[in-house]
């Protein structure tokens, strides 16, 4: 079957680094999504890899390993509003193309 | 604002009813996504249309259905509603060309008492 896992909580300081892992095991794979969501509010997209290697888009990169079936999102100079949870996604070609989400990482931002 | 819009934002009902919530996906936007997201839980994929098709559907309970119109909106019906259904109900919509992008609407709440 299909699965991602990703830590529960992860807790860091103002101006800290923090990388959230993520890993999956689906049967087809088109890549690894990462969204945002802040508590009541909706999802938002961070980012996306096909292809193994670093994404960078300002604060936060992704990374893909296809072969380790691992990813990682690193969000830089963590700023209080990072504070929230983050899913790591698939679309897994074999599931009939469904979208599957991790259970997310709730990321606290200490003062 | 992601430009995908939901309506009810809130829908307070009691069990044994049925209720119908409603998606408009981004401008251009063919394909649309519906999730179910209960209290600190994580997103349950429920079903995808593409241009008024099914493409994809999750653990979608047969008490739940959902269509896609030919002007792109999707409702999502929900019937013999159950205190367990009490959740966030998104949708979201991507280009088929991007279907690893997902556009979250605000979500509607519904509360089954």
């Amino acid at each position: 079957g299909q699965s991602l896992e990703q830590p529960s909580e992860v807790t860091a300081v103002e101006g800290a680094i923090v990388q959230i892992n993520c890993t999956y095991q689906t049967s087809g794979f088109y890549g690894l999504s990462w969204y945002q969501q802040h508590d009541g509010g909706a999802p938002t997209f961070l980012s996306y890899n096909a292809l193994d290697g670093l994404e960078e888009t300002g604060r936060f990169s992704s990374f893909l390993s296809r072969s380790d079936s691992y990813g990682y999102l690193l969000l830089q100079e963590l700023q209080m509003k990072d504070s929230a949870s983050y899913f790591c996604a698939v679309r897994d070609r074999a599931g009939g193309f469904k979208t599957i989400f991790g259970a997310g990482t709730r990321l606290f931002v200490k003062a | 604002d992601s430009g995908v819009t939901q309506t009810p934002k809130h829908l307070i009902t009691a069990t044994g009813q049925r209720v119908t919530l409603r998606c408009s996906p981004r401008s251009g936007d063919l394909s649309v996504y519906w999730y179910q997201q209960s209290l600190d839980q994580g997103l349950q994929f429920l079903i995808q249309y593409y241009n008024g098709e099914e493409r994809a559907k999750g653990n979608i309970l047969e008490r739940f259905s959902a269509q896609q119109f030919p002007d792109l909106h999707s409702e999502l019906n929900l019937s013999s509603l159950e205190l367990g259904d009490s959740a966030l109900y998104f949708c979201a919509s991507s280009t088929r060309e991007a279907q690893e992008t997902q556009y979250f609407g605000p979500g509607t709440r519904l509360l089954v008492l």
